[in-house]
């Protein structure tokens, strides 16, 4: 099965600042994939990239930047948080079904 | 778009009682159809998939057949058990897109 990581698993934050969300892959999965999960919405998707130096926009991209650098890596950046960010985020890849990492619990104050 | 309709809200059920998750969907592409479980705390798991019409992918007991006549992708267990408690996601992925469209869940809810 598709190893994904992420980091940090918990993450506290304040109003206005900067978050960077982290998530590796090894398993040389062209495509990834950020989503967040709140209860009542179920998994909503943020951005995704389909290799190194492409991002593109989900379905609630407002709020969020995504970066992938390489193959392995795919941050998502939150450069001014919001209390209504709080949510957990998940990190996935996959070419046809996708393999979720672990989720990052982010608290915004 | 695409979209996915599944069994929402919470389903209860006895244990040893069989288990049945219903799923459609509506695509411009002939897709490929998954479930997810998610047990409390964790990430979603790839528990089924399938691109052939009539077909039945099985795992850990699960099983589910892609009916392409009618749309439909439902999750059957013949018995189901404690552990089965769960959170699950039916969703699809059509054309070149891998990205996959989810429905809003059906969260399994097994007593004894």
């Amino acid at each position: 099965e598709a190893a994904v990581t992420q980091s940090p698993r918990n993450k506290v934050a304040v109003t206005g600042g900067k978050v960077t969300l982290s998530c590796n892959q090894t398993n040389n999965h062209n495509n990834m994939y950020w989503y967040r999960q709140d209860t009542g919405h179920g998994l909503r998707l943020i951005h995704y990239s389909y290799g190194a130096g492409s991002t593109e926009k989900g379905d609630i991209p407002d709020g969020y930047k995504a970066s992938r650098p390489s193959q392995e890596n795919f941050s998502l950046i939150l450069e001014l948080a919001t209390p209504s960010q709080t949510s957990v985020y998940f990190c996935a890849s996959g070419d046809r079904g996708q393999y979720f990492g672990p989720g990052t619990r982010l608290t915004v104050l | 778009g695409d979209s996915v309709t599944q069994t929402e809200g919470l389903v209860t059920l006895t244990e040893g009682l069989p288990v049945m998750l219903n799923c459609t969907y509506q695509s411009t592409y002939s897709p490929f159809l998954f479930w997810y479980v998610q047990h409390l705390n964790e990430a979603p798991k790839l528990l089924l998939k399938s691109f052939t019409d009539n077909k039945r992918p099985e795992h850990q007991g699960f099983h589910a057949t892609l009916h392409k006549s009618s749309s439909s992708f439902h999750l059957q267990k013949s018995s189901a058990q404690l552990s089965d408690s769960a959170l699950y996601y039916c969703a699809s992925s059509g054309g070149s897109n891998a990205k996959l469209t989810f429905g809003k869940g059906t969260k399994l809810s097994v007593k004894s």
